[in-house]
């Protein structure tokens, strides 16, 4: 079976700080997708950033990077120079073989001034 | 403005009351598809269309029916909504699959009562 965890409920860091969202999955899939989805209070899903399993370069976007370990089949995301409007849900969320969207439970971020 | 709709965003109704919820995009996407989302599951997919009447269940279609008539619209219908199927509901689309990126509706609120 192909699960997605993440295990931090919820999270929190100060302004300016920086900030890991860790997310595990499993899978015997060797092509797959993987990405992080940030959901502010208004709901909307917003994509975050992207990574092919078969790129070695871990993505980046701005203040926003991955650490991708394929064998210990982690995908973090880091935040830098944390500011308030990274407060949101955070989802990871892959594509496997089935060419399926799955999706992690969710990180809260709370950002504190 | 490239766009994927939902209406109506709120709906309360009573078990058994058919509804249906709509989702149009104006992106010329080959893929859409639906998602609920509950408090620490994620968001589920439900159903998804590769193209104009292909569809196919995905995690959680229990319930749910859906068409793919035109290439913009892919509705959600309820034929006979249960307390179990309050949830926030998404529709998303894609370029040319899941694995391009997909772009979300603003979700639809969903209470049966």
């Amino acid at each position: 079976a192909q699960t997605v965890t993440q295990s931090q409920p919820e999270m929190s860091v100060q302004e300016a700080e920086t900030v890991t969202l860790s997310c595990t999955y499993d899978t015997s899939e060797s092509d797959y997708y993987l990405f992080w989805y940030k959901q502010p209070p208004s709901r909307q899903m917003i994509l975050v950033i992207r990574q092919e399993a078969y790129k070695q370069q871990n993505a980046t976007e701005n203040r926003f990077s991955v650490n991708f370990q394929k064998a210990a089949k982690s995908f973090s995301l880091k935040i830098s120079d944390s500011q308030l409007g990274d407060a949101a849900m955070y989802f990871c969320a892959f594509i496997f073989g089935n060419e399926k969207l799955t999706f992690g439970t969710g990180t809260r971020l709370t950002i504190i001034p | 403005e490239a766009q994927v709709t939902q209406n109506p965003r709120y709906l309360i109704t009573v078990t058994g009351k058919k509804l249906t919820v709509t989702c149009s995009q104006n992106m010329n996407h080959e893929y859409m598809s639906w998602y609920r989302q509950d408090p620490g599951l994620g968001l589920r997919q439900i159903y998804y269309s590769m193209n104009v009447e292909v569809t196919d269940k995905g995690d959680v279609p229990e319930g749910y029916k859906v068409s793919r008539k035109e290439k913009r619209n892919f509705p959600l219908i309820l034929e006979s909504p249960s307390p179990n199927q309050t949830s926030l509901y998404f529709c998303a689309s894609s370029g040319w699959g899941v694995r391009d990126t997909q772009y979300f509706g603003p979700g639809t609120r969903l209470t049966v009562l």
